[in-house]
């Protein structure tokens, strides 16, 4: 079955980095489209980047458009996000989610992650 | 950016009733409006995408409609696992996807 697992995760201090990590199993990794979504604290969803299934082309949203990066690593069923120069309104559960299509770009998100915990407080 | 509003915040209601659920988006998205579920400790679930095809494994009970800036998520007869919160996402064009504020479907 389709499992999506983040990790690196955890706390950071204002104007620091991190990368998550989201190992992909049960499916054609390379087939599909990949994005990141994030959720605040008690707060709803908020759509963050994705990157096509060749790894192409990348979008972002513009609350972290030069500051995040989306890759991917087809040969090691892997997505990626790059976080640097965090703020404390980054402080979010992050998921790592799987578009509805092989070999297309819909926008709909069919499998996601557990989530993993950023907190960015000094 | 195209913008979502949901309305109501919250909807309280009974097992069996019915339920309606609104969302208008700022600017025209013509279908591609998608419904999410999300319950407490968990990741969402996608119910409904092109503003009306149901997603694998939904039950019938749900259903979308609408076209353009106005959409419905209907659920026939509440279920008691059906009580979460509910979100619609757009995603007419590529400077990204946004999602709305979400409706709150509480036991009354």
């Amino acid at each position: 079955q389709v499992q999506l697992v983040e990790s690196g995760g955890g706390v950071v201090q204002p104007g620091g980095s991190l990368r998550l990590s989201c190992a992909a199993s049960g499916f054609s990794f390379s087939y599909f489209s990949m994005h990141w979504v994030r959720q605040s604290p008690g707060k709803g969803l908020e759509w963050v980047a994705l990157i096509w299934y060749g790894g192409t082309k990348e979008h972002y949203a513009d609350s972290v458009k030069g500051r995040f990066t989306i890759s991917r690593d087809n040969s090691k069923n892997t997505l990626y996000l790059e976080m640097n120069s965090l703020r404390a309104d980054d402080t979010a559960v992050y998921y790592c989610a799987r578009d509805r299509e092989n070999f297309d770009l819909t926008g709909y998100v069919d499998y996601w992650g557990q989530g993993i915990q950023v907190t960015v407080s000094s | 950016e195209i913008e979502l509003t949901q309305s109501p915040a919250t909807l309280s209601l009974s097992p069996g009733e019915r339920a309606t659920l609104s969302c208008r988006a700022s600017q025209s998205v013509n279908r591609y409006l998608a419904w999410y579920q999300q319950k407490p400790g968990q990741a969402p679930r996608l119910l409904i995408y092109d503003a009306s095809d149901r997603a694998p494994g939904i039950p019938a009970r749900f259903s979308g409609s609408g076209s353009g800036t106005d959409f419905t998520l209907t659920i026939s007869s509440l279920e008691p696992e059906d009580f979460a919160v509910y979100y619609c996402q757009q995603r007419s064009n590529w400077r990204g996807a946004t999602f709305g504020p979400g409706t709150k479907v509480e036991i009354k």
